[in-house]
């Protein structure tokens, strides 16, 4: 079936824009995540949701980054006036946890913000 | 801060040729990941090896966890060309939070055709 997918792909923006990218899930998975990965590092945690539940925003790196998953599918990470710090790829993931057990999270593509 | 830290940070070898990587963690897990990225694409899930494993097997890959050294290693076995990506390891956090995988910086593995 299809995997998570993620737009836009690429995004370049001006400083001080507004900029939203959205995740779409596997279908029928209830677990979103979303992280930041700088150049040459690791993905860093940003936020998860249960269903349309923000359970965790403490990896969000200020406030202007939010998050939203309004009906429980489909999720979008909005920036506010960004700088060029914000420029990194953002990743979106999902998973279908089941009692007592870490699941899986699959990844999408990525979006790749560049902030000028 | 980043939990694993895998080593070599790069790594060459010739097609055909054996790949090993190696992770280091600082905390105590119940489990440990490994994922793969390659150029333009997203990250994918290798394997899951738990913290009372000590080996794994899945294909070309073999995972070992030795939770008394805070390691795990990723053995590529009879590598190719598409092996060529980055390899990261990754802890979910202890507790309730166990969601949140904290990932390592990873490794830059080629394969030479």
């Amino acid at each position: 079936g299809a995997g998570v997918s993620q737009s836009p792909r690429y995004k370049v923006t001006k400083r001080g824009q507004d900029v939203a990218l959205r995740c779409d899930p596997i279908s029928g998975h209830v677990s979103l995540y979303w992280y930041r990965q700088a150049l040459g590092q690791g993905p860093e945690f940003l936020t998860y949701f249960n269903y349309e539940a923000q359970q965790d925003k403490s990896g969000l790196p200020n406030d202007r980054f939010s998050a939203e998953r309004p009906e429980g599918s489909i999720s979008t990470l909005t920036i506010q006036r960004t700088e060029q710090r914000d420029s990194a790829m953002y990743r979106c993931a999902s998973s279908l946890p089941r009692p007592g057990s870490t699941d899986t999270q699959y990844f999408g593509p990525g979006t790749r913000l560049t902030v000028l | 801060s980043q939990q694993g830290e895998e080593d070599p940070q790069a790594l060459s070898i010739q097609e055909g040729e054996n790949a090993t990587m190696n992770c280091s963690y600082k905390t105590s897990i119940n489990n440990l990941q490994w994922y793969r990225q390659n150029s333009g694409r997203g990250l994918v899930h290798l394997i899951l090896i738990r913290s009372n494993e000590r080996e794994k097997h899945s294909g070309r890959l073999r995972v070992t966890l030795d939770t008394s050294k805070k390691s795990s290693s990723l053995l590529i076995t009879a590598s190719r060309a598409a092996d060529t990506a980055s390899y990261f390891c990754a802890t979910p956090n202890s507790g309730g939070s166990n969601y949140k995988l904290t990932f390592g910086k990873g490794t830059l593995l080629t394969v030479n055709p």
